[in-house]
């Protein structure tokens, strides 16, 4: 099965500081892969999907993504820290077979500190 | 408005109490599945449904089942519930496609005493 490494459950940041979010894969195919943000009490809303089309990924609210297959990661930054980006992320791998299947990483819970 | 609606949203209830959360999406999405939050696990895939009567296991299927007879709708049941089964709970639905991405109810907590 696949495997999803988010490194550092809980992350903070400084307003207007950047934002990294780690997220490595296992498989030696690359997957589909998702950024996922989750508001208190709410469901998970996607960020921004890599689809191999481009390495560099745009998503919403100014965050973006790189996949990079030589190091099996797909790392989730934002140039400034907005108050409003506090919450969980997740990250989620789709292997390229057909079917269903997602798995998640663990989360990390973004800080942000005025 | 595109949704996915889980109900109920919150509830408490005792050990093998039979109990079931349902799940309704209006996008017309072909795939939708069941998961699990839980601290420091992330989500886990509980089951998963790739059309009306096609359903299959996840990574945590145990104690679970699941049932699509109808397109928009995907109910998921726990006939014996037990305290482990303690969680938040997610539906998501999406379309065919490996890249497409899921749209996500907004959870049940379930408490099970």
């Amino acid at each position: 099965a696949q495997s999803v490494t988010q490194l550092g459950s809980h992350v903070s940041v400084s307003e207007g500081a950047l934002v990294l979010l780690r997220c490595n894969y296992s498989s030696s195919v690359p997957p589909y892969l998702f950024w996922y943000v989750q508001y208190p009490n709410q469901g998970l809303q996607l960020l921004l999907k890599y689809t191999s089309a481009a390495t560099l990924v745009k998503g919403i609210n100014g965050f973006e993504a790189e996949f990079k297959k030589s190091e099996t990661s797909f790392h989730l930054t934002k140039p400034s820290a907005h108050m409003s980006d506090a919450a969980e992320y997740f990250c989620a791998v789709k292997p390229q077979s057909t079917g269903n299947q997602f798995y998640f990483g663990t989360g990390t819970s973004l800080t942000v500190i005025p | 408005e595109a949704q996915v609606t889980q109900n109920p949203r919150y509830l408490i209830t005792v050990t093998g109490k039979k109990l079931t959360v349902t799940c309704s999406q209006n996008m017309n999405h072909e795939y939708m599945s069941w998961y699990r939050q839980d601290p420091g696990l992330g989500l886990r895939q509980i089951y998963y449904s790739m059309n009306v009567e096609v359903t299959d296991k996840g990574d945590v299927p145990e104690g679970y089942k699941v049932s699509r007879k109808e397109k928009r709708n995907f109910p998921l049941i726990l006939e014996s519930p037990s305290p482990n089964q303690t969680s938040l709970y997610f539906c998501a639905s999406r379309r065919p496609g490996a890249n497409q991405p899921q749209h996500f109810g907004d959870g049940t907590r379930l408490s099970i005493l």
